[in-house]
């Protein structure tokens, strides 16, 4: 079945650096792939969603310039947490969905602590 | 705005009881509702979506409009179905999906 890597599973940085995550779909292509934040004992939000070759739509709150969405190609996506502050600190989920066929396969997420 | 309302954070029943997971929505147009499911350490999973009209695992979840509600049933509950369940929305052309804050359900031996 349709599998996504989402790397890394849990990261700890310094409050003022950056941190990518990325997501890539390994046995199927994604054209879109979107990207979900989830605060604990809470649901998961939708925070962008991407689209291989185009800018990342994103949705009202989310700030793009902190959140940088690259997906370059048809099987990675990336998140890039610009500046991190504790605040930042949350699990971010992506999710892909198939150029063919139906349905959103979820990352394992990823753990961001911001100290 | 789009909205999805799971009541119950917490649900505890017996193994063999039936089981019903509420999930209510709020939506203007046709949505797409679907119930993932999150077992301990372990990534999101599609149980069930309503255009499928599916069972899984002995669950079945029918859409009604009239309420506005998308519940979650399985007959006789089994120690494994413990796990968190997620009712989700898909509206119109938007493409990602809008999340209920979940429920906890457990399956007392």
């Amino acid at each position: 079945g349709a599998v996504v890597s989402q790397h890394p599973s849990w990261v700890i940085c310094k409050s003022g650096t950056s941190v990518k995550i990325e997501c890539r779909s390994l046995d199927f292509q994604a054209t879109t792939m979107f990207w979900y934040r989830q605060f604990p004992k809470q649901s998961l939000m939708l925070m962008a969603t991407s689209n291989e070759g185009s800018k990342a739509t994103y949705e009202q709150g989310v700030e793009k310039d902190k959140f940088l969405i690259n997906h370059a190609s048809l099987t990675l996506s990336t998140l890039t947490v610009t500046s991190a502050h504790p605040e930042d600190s949350s699990f971010y989920i992506c999710s892909a969905k198939p150029a063919a066929g139906y349905g959103y396969t979820f990352g394992s997420g990823t753990r961001l602590t911001v100290v | 705005a789009q909205r999805v309302t799971q009541p119950e954070k917490l649900l505890s029943v017996f193994k063999g009881a039936p089981v019903e997971l509420k999930c209510n929505y709020s939506y203007s147009g046709s949505p797409e509702l679907f119930w993932y499911v999150q077992y301990s350490r372990q990534r999101l999973q599609l149980l069930l979506r309503h255009i499928s009209r599916e069972s899984i695992k002995g669950f079945t979840a029918d859409l009604n409009k009239g309420e506005t509600s998308f519940h979650l049933k399985k007959p006789f509950a089994q120690e494994e179905d413990s796990a968190m369940y997620y009712c989700a929305l898909k509206g119109g052309g938007a493409d990602g999906l809008t999340f209920g804050k979940g429920t906890h359900l457990i399956i007392q031996p």
